[in-house]
């Protein structure tokens, strides 16, 4: 099984609808990241949350939210999706007992705002 | 400000034709300088961490290197299994154990 899922793989949505994205991971790793990926613009960070209780803003978080449910649970939401917000988002994981900070990424979501 | 530039943005090589990427860094006080895989529509994969100026990695045909400015994966008799992009990264300066700074990429295509 993978370490890190996330659900669901693809999905189209109209705007102004709520969507959430949600990744689980098996590794036992305290941090979560979530990226979204453009063509042209590489990886840009949204949120990244220490553990349960630590969650920060990244690069570009206008727009998002999130929630750590758990260790293992980091869901990112879209309150009410619009068009530029079509792109393909990540998930990621990393130790904290690493110093130079290792990232595992999921297999990301296809998300399509209409 | 903390950059990681990437070149070229494409790359096209014959089956067995050697070449090396580039990586170019404005991060001071390097905490680490990273190197991913990328297959359409997949999610990075982890090909090496290096730490400081001098140091190489090797995996199968690749190897990254280091210097204080840039890193190089240099790819050795690539394959068309090879193609992907490649992606490097490093951590920002001022926020330990923070999220990667990522560049742009070089997608690489090998032809047989």
């Amino acid at each position: 099984d993978a370490d890190v899922t996330q659900t669901p793989r693809n999905r189209i949505t109209k705007t102004g609808k709520r969507i959430m994205l949600e990744c689980s991971q098996t590794k036992g790793h305290d941090r979560m990241y979530w990226y979204r990926q453009d063509p042209g613009l590489g990886l840009r960070l949204i949120y990244y949350s220490f553990d349960v209780k630590d969650i920060n803003k990244g690069e570009i978080s206008d727009g998002y939210s999130v929630s750590r449910q758990a260790q293992a649970k980091f869901s990112l939401s879209l309150e009410s999706a619009i068009p530029n917000q079509t792109a393909l988002y990540f998930c990621a994981t990393s130790d904290q007992r690493e110093t130079y900070n290792e990232q595992f990424f999921g297999p990301g979501t296809r998300l399509t705002v209409l | 400000e903390d950059q990681v530039t990437q070149s070229p943005e494409a790359l096209r090589l014959q089956e067995g034709e050697s070449s090396s990427l580039n990586c170019s860094y404005t991060v001071s006080g390097l905490r680490g300088l990273f190197w991913y895989r990328q297959d359409p529509g997949k999610g990075p994969e982890f090909l090496f961490t290096l730490y400081s100026a001098g140091e190489e990695k090797e995996k199968e045909r690749l190897k990254a290197t280091l210097t204080k400015k840039e890193s190089f994966l240099h790819i050795t008799a690539p394959k068309p299994e090879d193609s992907a992009t490649y992606l490097c990264a490093a951590p920002p300066a001022n926020q330990a154990g923070t999220a990667l700074i990522f560049g742009k990429g070089t997608t690489l295509s090998v032809s047989s």
